[in-house]
C-alpha cells in the first residue's frame, strides 16, 4: 500500500449506530487530518493531530470523536450522528503541521462517502 | 472574509486547448504557501502543484503551471493541452506560516472543469 489509505470507502448508519472511520498513511509522515466535504461547501478542517497528538480541533460537535494511536493511523470515531453529518469524509497527512511550506503539503485518502439516516 | 476565492464555479475547455483556473487569496502574512488539488468525481483530492510566497519563479508540474502575480494576490492554474481526464473539481489552497490556527490549509469553494472531447 502507498500513501493513504481510508476505510471504509461508503457507510450508511443510523443515527443510534457507532461506526468508526479509519486511515492509514504510507509516508513517514508526522500530521495526520480529518476533513468533511458537503455539498456545495468548502472542505472543512476538524482535526488535527502532530506527532500523535491533537493540536486543532475546529469546533467539531462531541458526537465526532479522533484517535491517533500513532503517527501512521488516525480514527474517526461516530456516535449518534444527524442527517446533516452525512457528506465525505477525506483524511490528509503531511511532514510537517506548521507552516507554508513544501513540506506541508497535505496528500489525502480516497475518502469516506457517509450517509446517515 | 473569504481567504481563498475562486469565481469560476464551472469552465468548459475543449480537448487539447490550455484553460486557466483562476484563484485569488486574501492574506497579511508574508510567508504563505499555495496549492491548488485536483478532486475526480471518486472523492480523492489530488495535490498537483504548490507555490511558496518567496518563490521567485511561477512553479510548473508538466502540465500544470500556477500563474503567480503576487501584488495581485493572484494564483491562477494554467492546464496545457487539455485531456479527457483533466475533467474534475479543481481546488485552490493556502496555508500561513504564521496562521492562527497552526496554519491549516484554507480551501476556495472550487471550479468544476469539464473537457470537451
Amino acid at each position: 500500500e502507498t500513501g493513504v489509505t481510508q476505510t471504509p470507502r461508503h457507510l450508511v448508519m443510523g443515527m443510534t449506530n457507532k461506526k468508526s472511520l479509519k486511515c492509514e498513511q504510507h509516508l513517514g509522515h508526522n500530521a495526520m487530518y480529518w476533513y468533511k466535504q458537503s455539498a456545495k461547501k468548502p472542505l472543512e478542517l476538524m482535526f488535527v493531530y502532530n506527532f500523535k497528538e491533537q493540536t486543532e480541533n475546529n469546533s467539531v460537535p462531541s458526537r465526532f470523536s479522533p484517535e491517533c494511536p500513532n503517527s501512521s493511523h488516525l480514527f474517526l470515531h461516530l456516535h449518534t450522528l444527524q442527517p446533516e453529518d452525512s457528506a465525505l469524509y477525506l483524511c490528509a497527512s503531511s511532514q510537517g503541521a506548521v507552516g507554508g511550506g513544501a513540506e506541508e503539503t497535505q496528500y489525502f485518502g480516497p475518502g469516506t462517502r457517509l450517509l446517515v439516516l | 472574509a473569504q481567504k481563498i476565492t475562486q469565481t469560476q464555479p464551472g469552465m468548459f475547455v475543449q480537448e487539447k486547448e490550455a484553460v486557466t483556473l483562476d484563484c485569488t487569496y486574501d492574506t497579511s502574512d508574508p510567508s504563505y504557501g499555495l496549492f491548488w488539488y485536483k478532486q475526480p468525481s471518486s472523492g480523492e483530492m489530488i495535490f498537483l502543484i504548490y507555490q511558496g510566497s518567496y518563490d521567485q519563479q511561477n512553479a510548473t508540474e508538466g502540465r500544470y503551471s500556477l500563474n503567480f502575480q503576487k501584488a495581485r494576490k493572484s494564483a491562477n492554474l494554467v492546464i496545457s493541452a487539455s485531456q479527457l481526464g483533466d475533467s474534475a473539481m479543481y481546488f485552490c489552497a493556502m496555508r500561513e506560516l504564521n496562521g492562527g490556527s497552526q496554519g491549516n490549509l484554507i480551501f476556495g469553494k472550487g471550479t468544476k472543469l469539464s473537457v470537451k472531447p
